[in-house]
């Protein structure tokens, strides 16, 4: 089945520092999720992006479906953003492959 | 607000007795999900319905249980089968499978 690969698997960084999250999957998919968890569990909807790039805010994200990575983009990093980060593709069932995550850790 | 509701945010269970999740969606979505996460674990899929009456074994359903009744309403029941039930339970829905995920806020199930 499709696997799904995150790096790095830790990131500790200051406050205001930018920072890129990659996503591999070794297989063609037609979508793919970013979502963030935080401290308390909760998994936030971060992009839809099956390719492209969109942004929102301070984060950015961009797809390269024909060489299977997208990119995670933080910028002027706060200490709210503290937390894991997936991405998560369908396989053929439709049913989502989930990365192990990249924890970030940003320091004030 | 329109969402995702899961209740309770802890449940404590003595080993042996089952306990039942509750997820309950407004979005009207089709498609609903159970997952559980591990500490420092990514998710895993235990069950997951397309439409309303149907359901289908995740890649860890071994000791769960749900059902699909209504549209909005997608409960987990976590039976005495289940080895090592304590995790983080998250229910999860979309407007059909293959198109995007929104998640509830979890329910922290620990076995005392």
């Amino acid at each position: 089945g499709i696997q799904v690969e995150q790096s790095p698997p830790d990131l500790i960084l200051q406050e205001g520092a930018n920072s890129t999250l990659r996503c591999n999957f070794s297989d063609s998919v037609n979508n793919l999720q970013w979502f963030h968890q935080n401290p308390w569990g909760q998994l936030i909807n971060l992009f839809y992006i099956p390719s492209g790039t969109k942004q929102n805010g301070r984060l950015s994200a961009t797809t390269v479906a024909t060489e299977r990575y997208s990119l995670l983009y933080i910028s002027s990093s706060q200490t709210t953003d503290s937390g894991v980060y997936f991405c998560a593709v369908p396989d053929s069932n439709y049913q989502l492959i989930w990365g192990a995550g990249t924890k970030l850790i940003i320091k004030p | 607000d329109g969402g995702i509701t899961q209740s309770p945010k802890y449940l404590f269970r003595k080993e042996g007795q089952n306990v039942t999740l509750s997820c309950e969606q407004n979005l009207n979505h089709d498609a609903m999900y159970w997952y559980r996460q591990d500490p420092g674990q990514g998710l895993r899929l235990i069950y997951y319905s397309q439409i309303v009456n149907d359901f289908q074994k995740g890649d860890i359903a071994e000791g769960y249980s749900v059902s699909r009744e209504k549209k909005e309403s997608f409960p987990l029941t976590v039976t005495s089968a289940q080895k090592n039930p304590t995790a983080f339970y998250l229910c999860a829905s979309s407007p059909q499978v293959n198109t995007e995920a929104f998640f509830g806020q979890g329910t922290r199930l620990t076995v005392v």
